[in-house]
């Protein structure tokens, strides 16, 4: 089975302060996304990457940042984090044809 | 842009069969998706279409694709306290390596 895991399930953080959001997904995936989930928004891309080094925004990239040193790793970066960016996070990788995205658990965030 | 849209709540009966909806805008779809997430969990992969087919059926599983009408949708047979969930539709696009989902509807299953 495809696993793909995310460092927390919970993360307090103050305004201002830098977030990792890591993930790691155990099948060799190509592809690999960030989305954010809010109440009535459903899942909305944030970025994705689909190669080691190669990323590309989504549809709201803003505020964020993304790292892919290794293929089975991808982090979501907050430079500052605001009381905006307070969300559920889901991490979710695919291999290319197939399109079936396998997600992760999914980090509970609150910027305080 | 694409856009995918689901009503925000729907409530049944043990029992009872449900039916989600979903409607979409991008036309050059080729797969369309039904994810369900359980409290606490992440998203699952619940079924898929391919989009020239107009119905798939999976045990108490069955979705309908009116491509004319751009609509989508997902009937749960005998629904179980267990199927309570938020249901997310999805379609792809940009030559199939991104996904728009909807917002997600919750399903309360009322013993």
């Amino acid at each position: 089975d495809v696993k793909v895991t995310q460092s927390s399930r919970y993360l307090v953080k103050r305004t201002g302060e830098k977030v990792f959001l890591e993930c790691v997904q155990d099948m060799d995936h190509e592809n690999m996304f960030w989305y954010r989930q809010d109440p009535g928004l459903g899942l909305r891309l944030i970025y994705f990457s689909y190669d080691v080094k190669m990323k590309e925004k989504g549809d709201i990239p803003e505020g964020y940042s993304v790292s892919r040193e290794k293929k089975e790793r991808f982090s979501l970066i907050l430079e500052s984090a605001s009381t905006n960016q307070t969300s559920m996070y889901l991490c979710a990788s695919s291999f290319l044809l197939q399109n079936e995205q396998f997600f992760g658990p999914g980090t509970r965030l609150t910027v305080l | 842009g694409e856009d995918v849209e689901q009503s925000l709540f729907l409530s049944v009966r043990e029992g009872d069969s449900s039916v989600i909806n979903c409607t979409y805008t991008d036309s050059s779809s080729t797969y369309l998706y039904w994810y369900k997430q359980e409290p606490g969990a992440g998203l699952q992969l619940l079924t898929y279409i391919f989009s020239n087919m107009d119905m798939k059926q999976d045990q108490r599983l069955t979705v309908l694709l009116n491509k004319k009408d751009k609509h989508l949708s997902l009937r749960i047979a005998d629904t179980q306290t267990g199927d309570s969930a938020i249901y997310f539709c999805a379609e792809d696009y940009n030559a199939g390596n991104m996904l728009t989902f909807g917002g997600g509807t919750r399903l309360m299953v009322k013993p």
